[in-house]
């Protein structure tokens, strides 16, 4: 059965860099033939989409990251991560990492995600 | 990218049947059978209903159904169950400014 855990510093300065692990098991990241990726919900509010990659297809981002947003791929592990940098207290939210459903739907697969507060 | 519109809350009695709406643009919804719809429990990971605009996966109760008109998505729940009370999200594949997903804004769905 595919599971999926995120892990990372719950807490992060202003301006530093923010970074997630996904812990993929029930499934092979470099054999998949599925899209993975990363959403995020700020506390009270809603979903947003902030990137997938296709292991031997490239990566995709939400243009409203600015390109802050990166990840990266560790096939020896079976993990995948996230670094976003320049945080604010805008990218607190709750970090969830997935595996899409099939192409056009971006994640029928969660994590049970993992807070990350952006505060000095 | 702006967020797809979603009714902040909808609300329906026991057995009833409730109707959401999820409306973007020509560049997102109207431009592309990929919506799909999720239901988020407090404190809980959203949970896939419904991709490619009407498709249900394995083990998702055929009391939800999606369709799509123009740049208007919509999700229907029949037979409302208490157990429905949630959060419900839209999202689309869309290529304004370059290929991404956007969701929408939720809509909080009452059990009357």
């Amino acid at each position: 059965q595919l599971q999926l855990q995120e892990s990372g510093p719950g807490l992060v300065k202003p301006s530093e860099t923010l970074s997630l692990t996904c812990t993929v098991s029930g499934d092979s990241i470099s054999s998949s033939t599925y899209y993975w990726g990363w959403i995020r919900q700020s506390p009270g509010k809603g979903l947003e989409w902030i990137g997938s990659f296709f292991y031997t297809g490239g990566t995709f981002y939400n243009p409203s990251l600015k390109s802050r947003g990166t990840i990266s791929v560790d096939t020896s592990k079976n993990q995948f991560s996230l670094k976003l940098n320049s945080v604010t207290a805008a990218d607190t939210a709750v970090y969830y990492c997935a595996r899409e459903h099939s192409n056009g739907c971006p994640a029928a697969y969660w994590g049970q995600g993992t807070l990350v507060t952006v505060s000095s | 990218q702006s967020a797809l519109t979603q009714p902040a809350s909808v609300s329906g009695s026991p057995g009833q049947s409730i109707t959401i709406s999820c409306t973007g643009t020509s560049t997102d919804v109207g431009a592309y059978n990929y919506v799909s719809w999720y239901q988020q429990h407090p404190g809980k990971a959203p949970k896939l209903l419904i991709y490619d605009v009407s498709n249900r996966p394995s083990g998702v109760s055929n009391r939800f159904s999606g369709s799509k008109s123009g740049n208007t998505a919509s999700l229907t729940i029949s037979g409302l169950q208490a157990e429905d009370e949630a959060e419900y999200y839209c999202t689309s594949f869309t290529t304004s400014i370059s290929a991404h997903y956007v969701f929408g804004t939720g809509t909080d769905v009452t059990v009357l």
